[in-house]
């Protein structure tokens, strides 16, 4: 099976650095991706990893180690857009192909 | 510009009733993939396809089917839908299964009374 942790709610400042995480445990590990989702609204692509280290997108940074099934993304300069859940998923290959697997989010609040 | 759009976005229904809620992209691209997102459990992939013809069941697949005619559509139906499929759902597109980047409906919000 598979299992994907993540935090459920995390809070922080404006102009603050936050970093959240996610683990996981999966056969057939293909990457991992995190999404951005604004309450109401479509997840939208932040990044993605698939080989070990840090990819640097602006404010955001996401970090992959695959041999401890671990990630983080990273948000620099928090403003108070960043409000939203972020979602670490995982694909993997299985019986029937390829498929992306989500964690439950984690919820972020950014006060000023 | 392409998009992927689902309809309807808003549909309250009864137990028993079937229910089919639409998912159209204008990207061409091969995969689609429905998922249902609820409190505490996050996106839960239902069924995908990656092309005319192909469909694959999910995490959560029990209730629901899909079809796949075309390449722009992948009809999500409810044969008969149960108080626990209420939910909001979201179908999504991507061109390649290597990188996999999903792009996202903006979602139907499902009510079964």
């Amino acid at each position: 099976g598979q299992n994907i942790d993540q935090p459920t709610e995390m809070t922080a400042t404006e102009g603050a650095i936050v970093q959240i995480n996610c683990t996981y445990q999966t056969s057939g590990f293909n990457g991992l991706f995190w999404y951005q989702q604004h309450a109401g609204e479509a997840p939208t692509f932040l990044s993605y990893n698939v080989l070990d280290g840090l990819e640097e997108k602006g404010r955001f940074s996401s970090f992959l180690s695959r041999s401890k099934g671990y990630s983080y993304l990273l948000l620099k300069e928090l403003q108070m857009k960043d409000s939203a859940s972020y979602l670490c998923a995982v694909k993997s290959f299985n019986q029937a192909g390829t498929a992306l697997i989500f964690g439950k989010g984690t919820t972020l609040s950014v006060s000023s | 510009d392409a998009e992927i759009t689902q309809s309807p976005r808003h549909k309250i229904t009864e137990t028993g009733r079937q229910v089919t809620l639409a998912c159209h992209q204008t990207w061409n691209h091969n995969n689609m993939f429905w998922y249902r997102q609820d409190l505490g459990h996050g996106l839960r992939l239902i069924h995908y396809s990656y092309g005319v013809q192909d469909t694959n069941k999910g995490e959560v697949s029990d209730g629901y089917s899909v079809s796949r005619s075309n390449t722009e559509d992948l009809p999500l139906t409810l044969e008969s839908a149960a108080s626990s499929q209420t939910s909001v759902y979201f179908c999504a597109s991507s061109e390649s299964i290597e990188t996999g980047e999903l792009f996202f409906g903006e979602g139907s919000r499902l009510t079964v009374l």
